[in-house]
C-alpha cells in the first residue's frame, strides 16, 4: 500500500455532464497514472505524468484530460461522459528511486454513466 | 494493437494442483516483465517480476519462466490454494518509457476446494 486514495469510490452521473476523479498519494512519488479496467480488455492507460504540470497521453485519451497541480494530486476528468467510459478507474504511482519501478495502484472508482 | 497477448482467459484448478498462465509479447525493447495479482473490489497488486537476463525467479510458491528467443514469459503457482483465486495480469514495459505498463488482458483462477 503506497497511501494512495482515490475519491470518489463510486459515482453514477448522466451522458454530458462533467465529471473529475482525484487519485491522492501520500508517497511523494513521481510518476502517476491513470487507468481504465473494462471486462475483456485488462488495464488500458489513460494519461499519465511525471512530474508537476508534466503529463503525456496514453492509448485512451480520447475523452479525458488530467492535470497535475501538486506532487501528491493527479485529476483525471471527463469532459462531457458519455456511456462508453462506464468503467472502472485506477490510479497508479511509480517510485523511481527504487530499482524496482513497481506501480503500486489505488483501489479504483467505479464509475457509471447513464 | 495488443503488444502483450495473455493466455488462457480463465482458468480452473483443483487445491493442490500447479496453475500456469502464459504471456507472450512482441516489442524486443520490453526489459521489464511484471506479474499483478488483483482480488474483486480492489486494485492490483505486484505478485513478482523478472527482468530478461535471468530465464527463471521464484518466490515461495509462485514462479515465472522466461524465454526470451521465443518472447514469451509465465506464471507457474505452485500447490494452488482457494485463496489464490484472483485475476492475474502480466505485464511488460521498456526502462526508457516512463514506466508505462502494457498489461494482458488478464486470467481469472478460480481454485476450487
Amino acid at each position: 500500500d503506497a497511501g494512495i486514495t482515490q475519491s470518489p469510490r463510486h459515482k453514477v452521473t448522466e451522458t454530458g455532464t462533467p465529471v473529475t476523479l482525484r487519485c491522492h498519494q501520500t508517497e511523494n512519488h513521481r510518476y502517476m497514472y491513470w487507468y481504465r479496467q473494462d471486462p475483456g480488455h485488462g488495464l488500458r492507460l489513460i494519461h499519465y505524468s511525471y512530474g508537476v504540470k508534466d503529463t503525456d497521453k496514453g492509448e485512451v485519451s480520447d475523452g479525458y484530460s488530467v492535470s497535475r497541480s501538486k506532487t501528491e494530486d493527479f485529476l483525471l476528468t471527463l469532459e462531457s461522459a458519455t456511456s462508453s467510459q462506464t468503467s472502472v478507474y485506477f490510479c497508479a504511482t511509480v517510485d523511481d528511486r527504487s530499482s524496482y519501478n513497481e506501480q503500486f495502484f489505488g483501489p479504483g472508482t467505479r464509475l457509471t454513466v447513464l | 494493437q495488443q503488444q502483450v497477448k495473455q493466455s488462457p482467459q480463465s482458468l480452473i484448478v483443483q487445491k493442490g494442483g500447479i496453475s500456469i498462465i502464459n504471456c507472450a509479447y512482441e516489442n524486443t525493447a520490453f526489459d521489464y516483465f511484471p506479474w499483478y495479482q488483483q482480488f474483486p473490489g480492489k486494485g492490483p497488486a505486484l505478485l513478482i517480476a523478472i527482468r530478461p537476463d535471468v530465464s527463471e525467479k521464484k518466490e515461495g510458491r509462485f514462479t515465472i519462466s522466461f524465454n526470451k528467443s521465443a518472447k514469451q514469459f509465465s506464471l507457474h503457482i505452485m500447490d494452488s490454494q482457494p485463496g489464490d483465486s484472483a485475476t492475474y495480469f502480466c505485464a511488460a514495459n521498456s526502462g526508457g518509457s516512463n514506466y508505462k505498463l502494457t498489461f494482458g488482458k488478464g486470467t481469472l483462477l478460480t481454485v476450487n476446494p
